[in-house]
């Protein structure tokens, strides 16, 4: 079935350095992808999207491309700053599921 | 700005209590989710509704039911609270024509401890 796969947190970094999370999916159609994130204590909020392949999302300093022959959705920033700590999601939506599918999420802790 | 709010941020409960979870949407959203949420587990959806009076079970429907009876409400309803419920819940909502687009929106979740 449709699903998502995200690369294990904590991810650990200092303030102004480059970040990725890795996100890969797999999903017998062109599914749409999303970025969540939720900060401490909240709930998730949309940070990014694309719909169709070669889409590149982009919010608050962090991007994610949609690249369809790598089943992939990363997202970058290329530089945190503390205020980014939080568990970011990867997400697809399928018609056919008819519902969004989440990977497991990352934690991220930026340190001053 | 469009808002799904629920009712209570924090809540306890004692064990064996009946517990109502309300969750309101002002989008006029025909989807409404329930998600619980715990460390290392993931978002895992608990019931959902595609429209008034219509529920489907998650992935882990046991020990809860819901109630979806205007548009705007879902419920989530713990018969008999148990201390393995304790756990941050999540409602969400999402129009049919558009969660290809846009996602789903969510609340800012409810902190359930039961003792």
């Amino acid at each position: 079935g449709d699903s998502v796969t995200q690369m294990e947190g904590p991810v650990t970094l200092s303030e102004e350095a480059f970040l990725t999370i890795n996100c890969t999916y797999t999903a017998t159609g062109y599914p749409s992808l999303f970025w969540y994130v939720q900060y401490p204590g909240e709930g998730l909020q949309l940070l990014l999207k694309a719909t169709k392949a070669d889409d590149k999302g982009s919010n608050k300093g962090f991007e994610a491309t949609y690249r369809k022959e790598t089943t992939s959705f990363h997202l970058e920033k290329g530089s945190v700053q503390v205020s980014d700590s939080a568990v970011y999601f990867c997400a697809l939506w399928m018609d056919s599921s008819y519902k969004l599918i989440f990977g497991s999420g990352t934690r991220l802790l930026v340190r001053p | 700005d469009v808002k799904v709010t629920q009712s209570s941020r924090y809540l306890v409960k004692r064990t064996g209590e009946k517990v109502f979870l309300e969750c309101v949407q002002d989008m006029d959203h025909e989807n409404m989710f329930w998600y619980r949420q715990d460390p290392g587990l993931g978002l895992r959806l608990i019931y959902f509704s595609y429209d008034v009076k219509m529920k489907e079970k998650g992935d882990i429907p046991e020990g809860y039911s819901v109630s979806r009876e205007k548009k705007e409400r879902f419920s989530l309803i713990l018969e008999s609270a148990s201390t393995n419920q304790t756990s941050m819940y999540l409602c969400a909502s999402s129009s049919p024509q558009g969660a290809h687009r846009y996602g789903y929106t969510f609340g800012s979740g409810t902190r359930l401890t039961v003792v």
